[in-house]
């Protein structure tokens, strides 16, 4: 069975520039999730999502961040315009229904680098 | 409040050694979910386990085991005769059913296990 995909793999881009990651989540999972990884502050749950409605996006640092979810199968976060700070790996997650009970299966991270 | 605590940043043993993994919780509901992932160096996130709050039967898997003990708010993982491919970042996590953080998972800061042969 396909994990959640998430694209690209890596991204190095310039300060100021415009960053679009995808996810695709595990068919048929009702929750995504946005988690940023920083060595200063660990794993970071950015926004998520049950059934393609924004449930908690208190973790978005700024205005700068935006995620969508315009269907079961695909979302995207945007960062605009991108900083230095803003360099991490960013991971994308899905769980079974929208319980807590469910563990969250994680895609292999979009490492991303501004320079 | 809610929160994740894996005292041990880093642990180095040698090949064949048992090596227990620490975890300690905090959280007010009465009814929690509590969860280990691991991060190889290659970077993925993998899920290894989950455990009900309302049941605190020790589990095996394998080399792998956890004790789960709400006395003392802990949910230890435990390799035997770990091996060089155990080497990882292994991450606690905390998901509590109506507390305050909506069902997501709370994290610690993980622990970096290094297995030298």
């Amino acid at each position: 069975d396909a994990g959640v995909i998430q694209s690209p793999r890596h991204e190095v881009t310039e300060m100021g520039q415009e960053v679009t990651l995808r996810c695709k989540p595990i068919s048929g999972h009702n929750s995504l999730f946005w988690y940023r990884q920083t060595m200063m502050r660990g794993l970071e749950l950015l926004i998520y999502f049950n059934n393609n409605v924004p449930i908690d996006d208190s973790g978005m640092p700024e205005d700068r961040f935006s995620a969508k979810m315009p269907n079961a199968s695909f979302s995207t976060l945007k960062i605009q315009p991108s900083e230095p700070r803003d360099s991490a790996v960013y991971f994308c997650a899905s769980r079974a229904g929208t319980r807590s009970n469910q563990p969250q299966h994680f895609g292999d991270g979009t490492r991303l680098s501004i320079l | 409040a809610q929160k994740v605590t894996q005292a041990q940043t880093e642990i180095s043993v040698v090949e064949k050694e048992d090596v227990t993994l620490d975890c300690v919780y905090e959280t007010r509901d009465t009814t929690y979910y509590l969860f280990w992932y691991k991060q190889p160096p290659s970077g993925e996130l993998v899920f290894l386990i989950r455990r009900n709050s309302f049941d605190e039967q020790n589990e095996i898997s394998g080399r792998y085991s956890w004790n789960f003990q709400k006395s003392t708010s802990s949910f230890n993982f435990t390799i035997t005769a770990s091996q060089v491919v155990d080497s990882a970042v292994y991450f606690c996590a905390l998901s509590e059913a109506y507390g305050g953080s909506q069902g997501n998972l709370i994290f610690g800061k993980g622990t970096k296990l290094s297995v030298k042969p």
